[in-house]
């Protein structure tokens, strides 16, 4: 059974640092990774898709690296600001199974201090 | 180009009642899958419909159950409902064939159980 563990669970950092949020998974066999971010109540944004084939993806001041043999990826936040806080969840898609189903880690509650 | 919705936004029920929450897929999509994110959780796969017939399902009892309409938009009913009911439903679309499988998500339904 796959499972997804996000570290830390909860960040705080001072505006226009640099981070990186940790996210590991059990079974290599995954499909693709996908980082989302959540604002409180509301649903899931896509920030950013890696294939298992990929090694990273970028999107402006984001870039989320993937290492699947070791069950590793990381969403590295450049130049954070208060507008980045927000709950950032990491999702693996299932290899078997026609329903390429997500298995999501409990994310990790990021907070940009002005 | 209209993504996921999803109603009603909120919703109060009491216990043993029974729920019926709905979703748009995002326009182009035929699969629709739905989950459950309690609080300070990731979400967790209930199960997944295509061409009106449910593909797979996660973990959770029969008291949930869906249908998909011949329009791809689909229903989560809940019978029975239990306190530990009370979460985010989060109602996802993809597109079956595409090479990606990137999943798309809606804002979600807040249910809360008395």
């Amino acid at each position: 059974k796959q499972e997804v563990t996000q570290i830390p669970a909860a960040l705080s950092v001072p505006e226009g640092e640099n981070l990186v949020l940790n996210c590991s998974f059990t079974d290599s066999a995954i499909y693709n990774l996908q980082w989302f971010r959540q604002d409180p109540g509301k649903g899931l944004t896509s920030l950013l898709l890696i294939q298992s084939s990929q090694r990273e993806q970028t999107s402006g001041r984001l870039n989320a690296s993937l290492d699947k043999s070791s069950g590793r990826s990381t969403l590295y936040i450049a130049a954070s600001q208060p507008g980045d806080s927000a709950t950032y969840l990491c999702a693996v898609m299932a290899v078997s199974g026609s329903a390429r189903q997500l298995t999501f880690g409990s994310g990790t509650q990021l907070t940009v201090l002005p | 180009d209209a993504g996921v919705t999803q109603s009603p936004t909120h919703l109060i029920k009491t216990r043993g009642q029974q729920v019926t929450l709905r979703c748009s897929p995002k326009s182009g999509h035929d699969t629709v899958s739905w989950y459950q994110q309690a609080l300070g959780q990731g979400p967790q796969f209930i199960f997944q419909y295509y061409e009106e017939e449910e593909r797979q399902r996660g973990n959770f009892p029969d008291r949930f159950s869906g249908h998909q309409f011949p329009n791809y938009s689909s229903e989560l009913n809940v019978n029975a409902l239990l306190l530990g009911d009370s979460a985010l439903y989060l109602c996802a679309s993809r597109l079956w064939a595409s090479s990606g499988y990137e999943q798309y998500f809606g804002p979600g339904t807040r249910l809360t159980v008395t």
